[in-house]
């Protein structure tokens, strides 16, 4: 599976959109890319994935770019329920679901 | 849908007793996993089943622990012997589908082990 990268934190105000991003430039091309956030205390939260095209759910939109190196969570709306650890990971057949240190996101008031 | 529940949610056990979590997943759910969640850290994967098949486990999983899923529903963790480092939260996972790679994991909210 692709190793990813992301930032270990990032700040939002409320009501604005959040960017996430991720790098994942070892990913392959059967690899779909996936995105779970984590609320303090509870289990992992699938937000949505894809695998070349764009995505979007009553969630989350996912931008994937062409070369699919790198991908962005977009969260249009951020209120303070969107605090939480962001996971961004790769995943094809045959493998887990391997999470990383993921992206502290804090939604200020 | 009720989610996956997991049972207890809280567990206190001293250092070389023996505990078991139960694992109950979406009904219709043909894939169950477990994974371990240390503080800080990320979930890190334990085994797998699908149906009632054990199909894999993780170089993390040492003798004392095992799972079983009997009749492919629900599906227990039990670690023998416990020691201090077990403590963790254990999060058991289920999805449906033919094809992985391409499936939605649902989480339950897990079950917190502290080892005195």
């Amino acid at each position: 599976d692709a190793k990813t990268t992301q930032p270990p934190s990032m700040d939002c105000a409320e009501g604005r959109a959040a960017n996430l991003p991720c790098n994942h430039s070892t990913i392959s091309g059967n690899e779909y890319v996936y995105w779970y956030r984590q609320i303090h205390s509870q289990g992992p939260q699938y937000i949505i994935h894809g695998l070349k095209n764009n995505e979007t759910n009553e969630m989350a939109s996912l931008i994937i770019t062409e070369d699919r190196k790198s991908s962005t969570l977009i969260l249009p709306h951020a209120t303070l329920r969107d605090t939480a650890v962001y996971y961004c990971m790769g995943l094809s057949a045959g493998n887990m679901l391997t999470f990383g240190g993921g992206t502290r996101l804090m939604v200020k008031p | 849908d009720t989610g996956v529940s997991q049972n207890p949610r809280h567990k206190i056990t001293k250092r070389g007793q023996n505990v078991t979590f139960r694992c109950d997943p979406i009904s219709e759910h043909n894939r169950l996993y477990w994974y371990r969640q240390t503080l800080g850290q990320g979930p890190e994967f334990l085994t797998y089943f699908q149906n009632e098949a054990q199909l894999e486990k993780s170089r993390l999983l040492s003798d004392r622990f095992s799972a079983e899923r009997p009749k492919g529903s629900f599906s227990t963790l039990e670690i023998q012997r416990t020691e201090q480092g077990d403590s963790a939260m254990y999060l058991c996972a289920s999805s449906w589908g033919s094809s992985r790679g391409n499936e939605k994991l649902f989480f339950g909210s897990g079950t917190q082990l502290s080892v005195l």
